[in-house]
């Protein structure tokens, strides 16, 4: 059962152009959250989706960042205009059910960089 | 808001000897306390978990105690080898039960 999956692993982009990052989560799970790591700190939730749902989207800049998880095919995070500030690691995970009744698996995640 | 206090690194130790990296947090209710392990260039493991007070999780020698009355779950190991070299999150379940807040991690570095 192949974990959950994330592209590009690296992406490089110039100031002013849009990144999107993929996340295929793992088989038979419809809960996808995305996280953001900026270097030497922790985690920071972004957004929790279900299928075709945004549930929580609390930590999402409410500028420029959007996600969708839609029926078919796997979780979207896009950045548009992207600024230096926006280069860190991202990272998806997945679970069965509900964030806190089953375990979160993470991806390898996609580090993007912003010239 | 929820949070996670935990001690800031890097943690150097050499081969076989005690690890403790102290965790503390902040939430209103009662929840799920994890810690994670990031290997260089990978994502995030799930190292162990305790759901409520006075809950022990282990997993690989790594041992937490939940403790409510300190508001604390401390990862300890008795003896630690080089491949124990990673980052170390300790995190807890929103009250919400949505996301997972992370505390900033502790970089450790064992020498042989």
């Amino acid at each position: 059962n192949a974990g959950v999956m994330q592209n590009p692993r690296h992406l490089v982009r110039r100031r002013g152009q849009e990144a999107r990052l993929r996340c295929s989560p793992m088989k038979g799970h419809s809960h996808v959250y995305w996280y953001r790591q900026l270097p030497e700190e922790g985690l920071k939730f972004m957004v929790y989706l279900q299928k075709e749902n945004i549930i929580d989207e609390s930590g999402m800049p409410k500028e420029r960042f959007s996600a969708e998880f839609p029926k078919e095919g796997p979780s979207i995070l896009r950045i548009q205009q992207v600024v230096r500030g926006d280069s860190a690691a991202y990272f998806c995970a997945s679970s069965l059910s509900r964030g806190g009744l089953d375990e979160q698996f993470f991806g390898p995640g996609t580090r993007l960089t912003v010239l | 808001g929820d949070s996670v206090t935990q001690m800031e690194g890097p943690v150097t130790l050499s081969e076989e000897a005690f690890l403790t990296i102290n965790c503390t947090y902040t939430a209103t209710g009662y929840p799920s306390l994890f810690w994670y392990v990031q290997y260089p260039g990978e994502g995030l493991q799930l190292l162990l978990k305790a759901t409520k007070a006075d809950d022990k999780g282990s997993n690989k020698g790594f041992e937490a105690t939940y403790r409510k009355e300190t508001t604390s779950f401390h990862l300890e190991k008795g003896s630690v080898q080089v491949s124990d070299s990673a980052v170390y999150f300790c995190a807890l379940e929103d009250t919400g039960g949505f996301k997972t807040i992370f505390g900033a991690g502790t970089r450790l570095f064992v020498k042989a």
